[in-house]
């Protein structure tokens, strides 16, 4: 079944503007991450962020964690073409052994 | 100092033939997730190995599927009797012992199958 549940499912912005993606799930998590997949690639690790925390930062990315709402938010500040892709989150449960993804949002940047 | 190696990155089988998908993971990692992924959607869990072992199969088809982790050697998901609705992209990640990483998986490049 599905954990993690990425909103919006597709996300169109200019060369420079913010791209917010949020992502929401159903049971306790020991951890969530975000990955990027570019097109007919393999996914790439962004940032974990543990459970006991509320927000963490690397370089223009900042996410976020409510675990209270069972939510986290990926903020990518001043957007590149580059990063055009697929971003996902994925979960570890409390209670099992495996990080189960999302449907992932698909950002498109315009230069 | 690879990442996680997968081969081979296309492989096209005829319904009935079997496919064999490898994954070597990266240097340090003793376990082992293989996901499968259709196009325009997220990654479904399939199995989880440690060396020698199963640790999570729930993801895995009841029928001709199965997936290894020898002692020595890659990673392997077999593919039995292959039907079209196989045609996907199968990716193979590994990890460090689970909790002790700020760094989540590391993905191969994923093998695409196709069924003719």
């Amino acid at each position: 079944s599905q954990q993690g549940e990425e909103d919006p499912q597709a996300l169109s912005i200019q060369e420079g503007e913010n791209a917010t993606m949020n992502c929401s799930y159903k049971t306790s998590i020991n951890n969530l991450q975000w990955y990027r997949q570019n097109s007919g690639r393999g996914l790439v690790h962004l940032i974990l962020i543990r459970s006991n925390e509320r927000e963490k930062h690397s370089g223009r990315l900042r996410v976020t964690l409510d675990t209270s709402k069972k939510s986290s938010s990926l903020l990518i500040t001043a957007s590149r073409a580059a990063d055009t892709a697929s971003y996902f989150c994925a979960t570890d449960d409390t209670g099992g052994f495996k990080t189960i993804f999302g449907a992932g949002t698909r950002l498109f940047v315009k230069a | 100092n690879a990442g996680v190696m997968q081969n081979p990155r296309h492989l096209v089988r005829r319904r009935g033939q079997e496919a064999r998908l490898r994954c070597s993971p990266m240097k340090g990692h003793s376990h082992v997730y293989w996901y499968r992924q259709l196009p325009e959607e997220g990654l479904k869990f399939m199995v989880y190995l440690q060396k020698e072992n199963i640790i999570d199969e729930s993801g895995m088809p009841k029928e001709r599927f199965s997936a290894e982790f020898p002692k020595e050697g890659p990673s392997i998901l077999r593919i039995q009797q292959v039907v079209r609705g196989d045609s996907a992209a199968y990716f193979c990640a590994s990890s460090p012992p689970r909790g002790t990483s700020n760094y989540g998986y590391t993905f191969g490049s994923g093998t695409r199958l196709t069924v003719v």
